[in-house]
């Protein structure tokens, strides 16, 4: 069953630390994995997208990675700001079909405090 | 900000009511999109489009139907609403710049919250 689990569920920061989320898939063909923010009543709203021969890909402070042997990928988000309160959702898709099947993680629900 | 808009953004309705969700994009974009989301739960994929007059079903099943007449627009219809179709429902669209399909991105809109008493 292809699956993708990100931990932790929760995770809340002071404003201005950084943090790192975790995201392990067993998606099969693999094609590329895309992470996205999701704010409290809106849609998500892409932030990097990788493919197989990509290991890191920034934008702005945040910076994804991926180890594609280990099926495995983290976002780390730099100097975090009050903004950056959002649910991170990690969204691996296949080479099944020319539809490029997505597989949605839950999310990991990230709070900055002042 | 994408350029893809859901209306009405909250509703609530009784059971047993017909309703529409709609959804547009001025994009231009082919491909697009349904999902249904629950607080806490990965969005699960319930309709999608490749272009005009071309419906598929998703991953999950769903008792809701959709049309694509115009490219920008996909609305979503039931017939008959019940409690257990409470939940948040998310339009998407997406093109393909590199002319490979797997790699588009999918642009969201804000989404519609759709409670039935």
């Amino acid at each position: 069953k292809n699956q993708v689990e990100q931990s932790p569920q929760s995770l809340i920061i002071l404003e201005g630390k950084n943090c790192t989320l975790q995201c392990n898939y067993t998606v099969s063909p693999f094609s590329n994995l895309r992470w996205y923010k999701q704010d409290t009543g809106r849609g998500p709203v892409s932030l990097t997208i990788m493919t197989f021969s990509e290991n890191t890909k920034s934008n702005g402070r945040y910076t994804a990675t991926l180890d594609a042997d280990t099926k495995q990928s983290s976002l780390h988000i730099t100097a975090s700001q009050l903004s950056d309160s959002a649910s991170y959702i990690c969204v691996v898709s296949d080479r099944g079909s020319t539809l490029g099947r997505l597989y949605f993680g839950r999310g990991t629900q990230l709070t900055v405090w002042p | 900000e994408a350029d893809i808009y859901q209306t009405p953004r909250y509703l609530v309705i009784g059971t047993g009511k017909k309703i529409t969700l709609e959804c547009s994009q001025t994009m231009g974009h082919d491909k697009m999109y349904w999902y249904q989301q629950d607080p806490g739960m990965e969005l699960h994929l319930i309709h999608y489009s490749y272009g005009v007059n071309s419906t598929e079903k998703g991953d999950l099943s769903s008792e809701s139907t959709v049309s694509r007449i115009r490219t920008e627009h996909f609305p979503l219809t039931l017939e008959s609403a019940r409690p257990s179709h409470t939940s948040q429902y998310l339009c998407a669209s997406s093109d393909h710049p590199s002319g490979i399909p797997s790699t588009d991105t999918q642009y969201f809109g804000p989404g519609t919250r759709l409670t039935v008493l």
